[in-house]
């Protein structure tokens, strides 16, 4: 059974400061997505990773896999207030068919 | 215009009752699915349809009944609801079935069951 784990589940940090969430996944994929959930809100998708040693950026957020490790990092560049929100990362090992395993989420509140 | 839709967004129904939610996407894709998030955030995979197929079931009881009629909609039928079924439903889209398409998520329909 596929098994995503983030860390930390939760993180409150300072506007300005650096920080990076984990993710990591028990089985080989090369699939991995990072969505943020507003509360009471949908996901968005914010990254598709889809090979070993992707990076992506955007603003202040930039994602990373290692799918030799199974690892994915989302690092937050200078954190503004506007990011406090829930980060998933998801998994999709088994094709489409199979749906997207999701991490427990890392509830974010960056503080000013 | 919304690409993936979902309706009602709040339903509030008292146990043992029968309740459906309706999803809807505008995005021409062939896949659609139904997660469930629960009161930790914690969000699995219940269905997932292909050209109004169903291709998983994922040990979701007997009660949830899916109905695609038509690849743009992709309805869940709930029978004799339950206190445990209280949870956030996300119907999602996708181009087709291969796992490096994205889904794209609806709104979410919040199910209070009293």
């Amino acid at each position: 059974e596929l098994k995503v784990e983030q860390n930390p589940l939760f993180l409150s940090m300072q506007e300005g400061k650096n920080y990076t969430i984990y993710c990591n996944y028990s089985t080989t994929s090369d699939r991995l997505y990072w969505y943020r959930q507003d509360p009471g809100k949908s996901l968005e998708s914010l990254f598709v990773l889809l090979s070993n040693g992707a990076v992506k950026q955007e603003g202040r957020l930039m994602a990373s896999l290692d799918t030799k490790a199974r690892l994915s990092t989302l690092h937050i560049t200078a954190a503004v207030h506007d990011l406090s929100a829930t980060y998933f990362c998801a998994v999709n090992s088994g094709g489409g068919a199979d749906g997207l395993t999701f991490g427990k989420g890392t509830h974010l509140i960056i503080q000013p | 215009d919304t690409a993936v839709s979902q309706t009602p967004k709040y339903l509030v129904t008292q146990m043992g009752n029968d309740k459906s939610i309706k999803c809807e996407q505008n995005l021409g894709h062939d896949t659609m699915y139904w997660y469930k998030q629960d009161s930790k955030k914690f969000l699995k995979i219940m269905f997932s349809y292909n050209n109004k197929e169903l291709i998983i079931n994922e040990t979701v009881p007997n009660r949830f009944s899916p109905k695609s009629p038509d690849k743009a909609h992709l309805n869940l039928h709930i029978n004799s609801l339950e206190l445990g079924d209280s949870a956030v439903y996300f119907c999602a889209s996708s181009p087709g079935l291969a796992d490096y398409y994205e889904q794209y998520f609806g709104p979410g329909t919040r199910l209070t069951v009293t």
